[in-house]
């Protein structure tokens, strides 16, 4: 069984320019989560997918990011315009089963330079 | 609101020394789960264990051992007799307990980066 994959594995664009991750979570698992570890910080949530709904997305900070997942598969987590604090490791990861305590999947995350 | 503490940033033992990483949390709720994820140098993030917080019993799985303490809200984790592929930045993770279709967030600590030496 494939895991969570994430591409790009790394980006780099300058301040200004748009960037789109993109993650394909286990197959099968409704669940999708988007977190992010910013240089010297913890690994911080950003949102929840349940198929295709937005469960959770108190963890996006601003209004530059936008999170798809058209037909409940893959998701996309796009950054327009990026800024310099956006530069990170933003991860991907999966569960098949809602509730308190599964275990999430992730993916090798996608290393985001923004200069 | 949620919190975890990994107070060691960064740990170098020596091949076939016991190490202990920490972790310590913090939650106002009376059901909640633990995790420890593993980071290689690949990059993903690799499920090693889930606690609930009526479980406090300890769990081995081979050189691996985890101490769960509610008295202290810490749930450390022992590598025995390391390894150099033990090298890598293992993560504590907290996360409540929820209902229907909510998910359950992890709540992350900073790591720990352990390098083991030959």
């Amino acid at each position: 069984e494939a895991g969570v994959t994430q591409f790009p594995s790394h980006s780099v664009i300058e301040k200004g320019q748009t960037v789109t991750l993109r993650c394909d979570p286990i197959s099968g698992h409704d669940n999708l989560y988007w977190y992010r570890r910013v240089m010297g910080k913890e690994i911080k949530f950003l949102l929840h997918f349940v198929k295709e709904s937005k469960q959770d997305e108190s963890g996006m900070p601003n209004n530059r990011f936008l999170a798809e997942r058209t037909g409940g598969t893959y998701s996309t987590l796009k950054v327009q315009p990026a800024e310099l604090e956006d530069s990170g490791v933003y991860f991907c990861a999966s569960s098949h089963r809602t509730g308190g305590g599964h275990e999430q999947y992730f993916g090798p995350g996608t290393r985001l330079t923004v200069t | 609101a949620q919190k975890v503490t990994q107070a060691q940033t960064e740990i170098s033992v020596v091949e076939k020394e016991d190490v202990t990483l920490d972790c310590v949390y913090e939650t106002r709720d009376t059901t909640y789960y633990l995790f420890w994820y593993k980071q290689p140098p690949s990059g993903e993030l690799v499920f090693l264990i889930r606690r609930n917080s009526f479980d406090e019993q300890n769990e081995i799985s081979g050189r691996y051992s985890w101490n769960f303490q509610k008295s202290t809200s810490s749930f450390n984790f022992t590598i025995t007799a390391s390894q150099v592929v033990d090298s890598a930045v293992y993560f504590c993770a907290l996360s409540e307990a929820q209902v229907g279709d909510a998910g359950n967030m992890l709540t992350f600590g900073g790591g720990t980066r352990l390098m083991v030496k030959p």
